[in-house]
């Protein structure tokens, strides 16, 4: 599995547009890069995956470069209610693999 | 919308009883997980279940842990002799045939 780095923390305002990007250097041809979102004392919940370019969803924007050695989550205008820890994972999403997730990125958001 | 359902919702035990954390997966996936949260730390992964077996276990998946699926819709997990080290929160998860994992609220297990 591919290592990824992500920023500890982050900081934003209600409205803003938030981007997380990840590192990830060693991802393997394979591998698809899959964002979870979790809140205080609950599950992981996924927001979106990508293999590469852009995805777009209801709730986020995933950019992925050529090259596939980072990616970015983007978040339009954020709300008090998307502070949450953000997790990149990377790897070859076969039906039934675990999931490997790293520290991930606090985002807070304040008023 | 289906979502997996986990219970109890806070467990309270004392070092070396046993304890049985249930879930329910969603009712047509097919692969089954538990992860565990250590206060403050992150969510690793504990075990996989397919086709009414272990498909993966992570090395904390020690011999003091089990799981099961004893009738069409629970997904159990034992652990025989608990630790304080065990305490921590335990989600299970579920999936189908497409790889988006779906975690239940999770149970929080305290060991005294």
């Amino acid at each position: 599995l591919a290592k990824t780095t992500q920023p500890i923390s982050m900081d934003s305002y209600e409205g803003q547009e938030v981007n997380i990007t990840c590192s990830h250097n060693n991802i393997a041809t394979n591998d698809y890069i899959t964002w979870y979102q979790q809140f205080p004392s609950q599950g992981p919940r996924f927001i979106i995956q990508g293999y590469k370019t852009k995805v777009t969803n209801e709730v986020a924007s995933l950019f992925i470069p050529a090259d596939r050695k980072s990616s970015t989550l983007s978040l339009p205008r954020v709300s008090l209610s998307d502070t949450a820890v953000y997790y990149c994972l990377v790897g070859y999403m076969e039906y039934g693999n675990k999931l490997v997730f790293g520290a991930g990125t606090i985002l807070r958001v304040k008023s | 919308e289906p979502e997996v359902t986990q219970t109890p919702s806070h467990q309270v035990t004392q070092m070396g009883q046993e304890v049985i954390l249930r879930c329910v997966p969603i009712s047509n996936h097919l692969y089954f997980y538990w992860y565990r949260q250590i206060l403050g730390q992150k969510v690793e992964f504990l075990v996989s279940f397919y086709n009414n077996e272990i498909s993966e276990k992570s090395e904390i998946f020690d011999d003091q842990f089990s799981v099961e699926r004893p009738d069409g819709s629970n997904f159990t997990l034992k652990i025989r002799s608990t630790k304080l080290e065990d305490s921590a929160m335990y989600f299970c998860a579920s999936s189908g045939t497409y790889n988006e994992q779906f975690f239940g609220p999770g149970t929080r297990l305290t060991v005294l």
